[in-house]
């Protein structure tokens, strides 16, 4: 069975810290893998896809990782901001279908002034 | 560029009742996905349409159906309202089922009483 798992569930940071947030799946085939920014009540925003052949990629302050032998993603906050309070959702999918793609349950972010 | 808009933002229903919901995509994007997110299932997927034919769905109930018309815009149907469909159901769009970006709408946030 296709699962995403994130962890941790949540995280408190103070402002201007660092976190790492991590993604392990077992979706096979594997196609591509997102990294979704939520604020409360609001709609899913994308901060990176990375392919199969891809292990890094960024986007201003925010890293992604991946190592599709392990089969585990991180995305990494840097010098974190009030507006980083928010859920990150890692979703990955075995192929281009929709369908078939497969959410974590996302890790809720709080940062702290 | 307008982004991905859905309406309304807001709606109360009685149990019983029956509701749609709309989706505009983006300009030019042809693939539209529907999602339900509750606080306790995440990010559940509903279905994938892509000129105006539905090419996957997810482990809902027939209660809920869609549509896309000729313009891409789509539409969500639930009858005989349940107070387990209370949820955020959002709206992802993007330019074909072949390509993984999708940009979500602001969701429209349903309560059934």
């Amino acid at each position: 069975k296709n699962q995403v798992e994130q962890s941790p569930q949540s995280l408190i940071i103070l402002e201007g810290k660092n976190c790492t947030l991590q993604c392990n799946y077992t979706v096979s085939p594997f196609s591509n893998l997102r990294w979704y920014k939520q604020d409360t009540g609001r709609g899913p925003v994308s901060l990176t896809i990375m392919t199969f052949s891809e292990n890094t990629k960024s986007n201003g302050r925010y890293t992604a990782t991946l190592d599709a032998d392990t089969k585990q993603s991180s995305l990494h906050i840097t010098a974190s901001q009030l507006s980083d309070s928010a859920s990150y959702i890692c979703v990955v999918s075995p192929n281009t279908n929709a369908g078939k793609s497969t959410f974590g349950d996302g890790t809720t972010l709080t940062v702290k002034p | 560029k307008a982004g991905v808009t859905q309406t309304p933002r807001y709606l109360i229903k009685t149990r019983g009742q029956q509701v749609t919901l709309s989706c505009s995509p983006i300009s030019g994007h042809r693939s539209v996905s529907w999602y339900q997110q509750t606080p306790g299932q995440g990010l559940q997927f509903l279905f994938e349409y892509f000129s105006e034919t539905q090419r996957n769905k997810g482990n809902f109930p027939g209660r809920f159906s869609g549509r896309q018309f000729s313009n891409s815009r789509s539409e969500m149907n639930v009858s005989t309202l349940e107070l387990g469909d209370s949820a955020l159901y959002l709206c992802a769009s993007s330019l074909g089922p072949e390509v993984p970006e999708a940009f979500f709408g602001q969701g429209t946030r349903l309560t059934v009483v």
